[in-house]
């Protein structure tokens, strides 16, 4: 079955430092990949996405990814993070085809601590 | 633009009640989604429209969960009975399109079923 895999579900971090997310994925036939942030309390919002074309995405917020076609990555990257980044992260994936379901994973919470 | 709205943000009901949930997507998007995110979990999709055809309803509990969509446009969700293991945040999400374009999430109804 296709999945979606978050190996870390808290990574903490201190205010302007770097980080990244990790995100794998089953198959890269056909594949779509999505960042949504949710802030607590909210709704899921759009980072980014990989459709097509170049390999690395940049999104809203200073946030980018990369896909890895090769190693089903699709890890989530920021230079610096500020307390406001505070939130949990999920990556989400579509394959072609008839049931083009989103599939998402169980989720990554970002602690920016002062 | 108004975003997907969802209501209500919060509803509390014994088990065995039965309960439902609106949703009125983007205006001109012709596909709504209903997912449930449990927590600590990602979102699992539970039924996709398009227009007012449920294309994909495989993971929706048809014992106890229905949902329609009658003129295409606003949506219900609909519980009953309620049982304790439906305790979660739903979500209802819209697109324009195919779902590998950017779907808008609503805030989500947080159930608790005591």
């Amino acid at each position: 079955a296709q999945s979606v895999t978050q190996l870390d579900s808290q990574v903490p971090v201190f205010e302007e430092a770097p980080v990244e997310l990790r995100c794998n994925y089953s198959s890269s036939v056909s594949v779509y990949l999505f960042w949504y942030v949710q802030y607590p309390n909210q709704g899921l919002q759009l980072l980014l996405k990989y459709l097509s074309g170049s390999t690395l995405v940049k999104g809203i917020n200073g946030f980018e990814a990369e896909f890895n076609k090769s190693q089903t990555s699709f890890h989530l990257r920021k230079p610096s993070v500020h307390i406001s980044d505070t939130a949990e992260y999920f990556c989400a994936v579509t394959w072609g085809g008839a049931t083009n379901k989103l599939i998402f994973g169980t989720g990554t919470l970002l602690a920016v601590q002062p | 633009e108004a975003g997907v709205v969802q209501s209500p943000r919060y509803k509390i009901i014994e088990k065995k009640q039965p309960v439902a949930f609106w949703c009125n997507p983007i205006s001109g998007h012709n596909t709504l989604y209903w997912y449930r995110q449990n927590l600590g979990q990602g979102p699992e999709l539970l039924i996709r429209y398009e227009n007012e055809e449920a294309v994909d309803d495989s993971q929706l509990p048809k014992d106890r969960f229905s949902a329609e969509r009658l003129k295409g446009v606003d949506s219900t969700l609909k519980i009953q009975p309620a049982e304790l293991g439906d305790s979660a945040v739903y979500l209802c999400a819209s697109s324009f399109g195919q779902l590998n374009t950017e779907a808008f999430f609503g805030q989500g109804t947080r159930l608790t079923v005591v």
